[in-house]
């Protein structure tokens, strides 16, 4: 059975830091293409950051620089370290694992998603 | 970037109806679609890739249809488990983006 348990999520204080992991079991995320979507409270989803199998990143253009992207194959689980946090960052964040289709990815396993409230 | 425009925000329907959820792209996206149902307090559900494949396990009593710049999602009696918000996303291009979404309620 495949299974996304997302953790990490907390109230942070703005300009702070925090990690969220992503612990994943039925497949491999070194093999997989993964990626981190989130959704601010009563809002739509946002890709905010993928990591494919071979090691290339990505990121919206607003976290660049601030967030970073990793995985620990051992673990078999992924990272979004995110640094400099603003209020913007509020939202529910939820790893999912994408599947190749002609011209990108789509989502087809989603984990259920860890609290980020970033509030002085 | 591509906008995705859904519509209507908000339908009601009662149950064993049937609605068609619209998804609108800013430029052509050929059938780089994928539709998605989140209950609430859930995670995304995929319904939909490829503009109209069906993902494992989903009934076809959700079609998915269009391609270039306007879509759709039809769905055929509509049961209260179906009550959720409905997302399209592109994936034609960096970066993926999603629609606003259209929220269904069955009366």
């Amino acid at each position: 059975e495949v299974q996304l348990v997302e953790s990490g999520g907390d109230l942070v204080q703005p300009g702070g830091s925090l990690r969220l992991s992503c612990a994943v079991s039925g497949f491999s995320v070194s093999n997989n293409y993964m990626s981190w979507v989130r959704q601010a409270p009563g809002k739509g989803l946002e890709w905010v950051s993928a990591l494919y199998g071979g090691g290339n990143t990505y990121y919206r253009d607003s976290v660049k620089g601030r967030f970073t992207i990793s995985r620990d194959n051992s673990m078999n689980t992924l990272y979004l370290q995110m640094n400099s946090l603003g209020a913007d960052d509020t939202a529910v964040y939820f790893c999912a694992r994408a599947l190749y289709d002609t011209s990108g990815y789509y989502y087809d396993y989603w984990g259920q998603g860890t609290l980020v409230t970033v509030s002085s | 970037e591509i906008v995705m425009t859904q519509s209507p925000a908000t339908l009601s329907v009662s149950p064993g109806g049937r609605v068609t959820l619209s998804c609108r792209a800013s430029q052509s996206i050929s059938r780089n679609l994928a539709w998605y149902q989140q209950m609430p307090g859930q995670a995304p559900r995929l319904l939909i890739y490829g503009a109209s494949t069906r993902a494992a396990a989903i009934p076809d009593r959700f079609t998915g249809s269009g391609s270039g710049t306007e879509f759709a999602l039809t769905i055929t009696s509509l049961q209260s488990e179906d009550s959720a918000v409905f997302y399209c996303q592109h994936y034609s291009e960096w970066p993926q983006t999603f629609g606003q979404g259209t929220k269904v309620e069955i009366k």
